[in-house]
């Protein structure tokens, strides 16, 4: 079955410094996710990577997946206080990517912001 | 060795039906949820209870109980089964519970209950 590992598992960094998560996969990714878990609110999807290349940004927040699709990085530039909290993958375990398909889910990143 | 398991697995029903989902977790933790993944892959959290205590309750139909026997389990029943219902439904735990503005803890996730409404 596939598993995803996510590293470091904690992160500390000085605000304003950038960092990188990765999510490295035992399979084939075809679908994969980035979550952050939010006070209140659960899982909040940040996003999501399906082609082998593929670089995607939200504000300060960028996102590949390398061309071999086994590993994803998220990286944050500038890091800001509301940036820390902990980080999940999830990918779609067959290449259907049905909509109804389970993710799977790594263990998390915690990333501490230093003032 | 399954720190948090669900059961059943998949679960297919007909409209109308009243059924459960049940979650353990034996990592020792206070807090566990349930969360709801859209066709998206988006996960919304319906509820989750800290030492037995039911801490978050989200907007979702009266149908949906999460019930909660002792810490290491929160089952989910839900009555009158209507065909929007079909989703995927993960429980998850952390060892303790969300805190505004303090230390959050890791949720693990359980692997999933599809459910189908037929």
């Amino acid at each position: 079955s596939q598993e995803l590992e996510q590293s470091p598992q904690s992160l500390i960094v000085q605000e304003g410094k950038n960092l990188t998560i990765n999510c490295t996969s035992s399979k084939t990714l075809y679908g994969l996710y980035w979550y952050k878990q939010k006070y209140g609110e659960g899982l909040i999807f940040l996003m999501m990577l399906q082609k082998g290349g593929e670089e995607k940004s939200h504000e300060k927040i960028t996102a590949k997946l390398d061309e071999k699709k086994q590993q994803s990085s998220l990286h944050i530039t500038a890091s800001q206080p509301s940036h820390a909290g902990i980080y999940l993958c999830g990918a779609d375990p067959t290449a259907q990517m049905n909509r109804d398909d389970k993710i799977i889910f790594g263990k998390g990143t915690r990333l501490h912001i230093l003032p | 060795d399954t720190a948090v398991s669900q059961t059943p697995k998949y679960l297919v029903t007909q409209m109308g039906n009243d059924k459960s989902i049940k979650c353990e977790q034996n990592l020792g933790h206070d807090t566990m949820y349930w969360y709801k993944q859209d066709s998206k892959k988006f996960l919304k959290i319906m509820f989750s209870y800290n030492n037995k205590e039911l801490i978050i309750n989200e907007t979702v139909p009266n149908r949906f109980s999460p019930k909660s026997p002792d810490k290491a389990h929160l089952n989910l029943h839900i009555n009158s089964l209507e065909l929007g219902d079909s989703a995927v439904y993960f429980c998850a735990s952390s060892q303790g519970p969300f805190r505004a503005g303090g230390y959050q803890e890791t949720q693990y996730f359980g692997p999933g209950t599809r459910l189908l409404v037929l």
